[in-house]
C-alpha cells in the first residue's frame, strides 16, 4: 500500500541552525502539507502546497520556513534558523485532491532543538 | 476563530464493549470530517471519512455526521485493547488544511 515516508525520523539540532525535513508523497497524490504537533499539543496545519506553490500557510509558517519540491518526489521543510520552540513532531501529509479528500500522513520527524 | 472541540478523556471502557467518542465543530460551512488514530509517539492514521449526514459504518467502526447540529462522532463496536490510542477529529472547512481537535484518549481495558 502506497504510503508518505518522511527522513531523518529524529533530528537533533543546535538553536540557530538550519534544518531540512524531507517526505516524499503519495506518488499520484497532487496536495502536500506539513503539520506539527508540540508534545502533549494538537495538531496544526503548518502549510499546504500545490502545483509547485504554496496553497495556504499558517501564522506559525513565518520567514524562518520554506518549503520546496526540489524534484518530481520530494517535498522538503527547511526551518532557516531553528529556536527552542521549535522543537516538535513534523509530519508531512498529502492528498489526492485538495479540499474535501482524505490526507494520508507520514510516520513524522521529531525534531529536538538544543 | 474555526474550532474542533473534543472531550480529552481518558475515556475508559471494558474489552468488548462500544466505545463512542464525540467531537463538535465551529463552523456551518464545514464539509468534510476525519477520524485518525493516533497511537503515542506515532503518526495520525486515518480510520474512517464522512462527507454527509448520518452514520457510515466500515468494519467496527461507525462515524456519524449532524450538520444541524455541528456534531460528528467515532463508535468503536466490540472494542479491543489494541484500540487503546488517542483518537483525533479533523475537519475540513474551506480549503485543504485540516483542522484538528485535541484527541480523546481512549483506554479498553481487558
Amino acid at each position: 500500500e502506497p504510503e508518505v515516508t518522511q527522513t531523518p525520523s529524529h533530528q537533533v539540532t543546535q538553536m540557530g541552525q538550519e534544518v531540512i525535513l524531507r517526505c516524499v508523497p503519495i506518488s499520484n497524490h497532487l496536495y502536500f502539507y506539513w503539520y506539527r504537533q508540540i508534545l502533549g499539543q494538537k495538531v496544526e496545519f503548518l502549510v499546504s502546497f500545490y502545483n509547485n506553490e504554496i496553497s495556504e500557510k499558517s501564522e506559525i509558517f513565518d520567514d524562518q520556513f520554506s518549503v520546496e519540491r526540489p524534484d518530481g518526489s520530494n517535498f522538503t521543510l527547511k526551518i532557516r534558523s531553528t529556536k527552542l520552540e521549535d522543537s516538535a513532531m513534523y509530519f508531512c501529509a498529502s492528498s489526492r485532491q485538495g479540499a474535501g479528500t482524505e490526507a494520508f500522513f507520514g510516520q513524522g520527524t521529531r525534531l529536538t532543538v538544543v | 476563530q474555526k474550532e474542533v472541540e473534543q472531550n480529552s478523556g481518558p475515556l475508559s471502557v471494558p474489552e468488548g464493549a462500544i466505545a463512542s467518542l464525540n467531537c463538535t465543530y465551529s463552523d456551518r460551512v464545514s464539509q468534510s470530517f476525519f477520524w485518525y488514530r493516533q497511537y503515542s509517539g506515532k503518526s495520525p492514521e486515518l480510520i474512517m471519512s464522512i462527507y454527509s449526514n448520518g452514520d457510515k459504518e466500515d468494519g467496527r467502526f461507525t462515524a456519524q455526521l449532524n450538520k444541524a447540529s455541528q456534531y460528528v462522532s467515532l463508535l468503536i463496536r466490540d472494542s479491543q485493547p489494541s484500540d487503546s490510542a488517542t483518537y483525533l477529529c479533523a475537519v475540513n472547512f474551506d480549503t485543504g488544511k485540516l483542522i484538528f481537535g485535541q484527541g480523546t484518549t481512549l483506554q479498553v481495558k481487558p
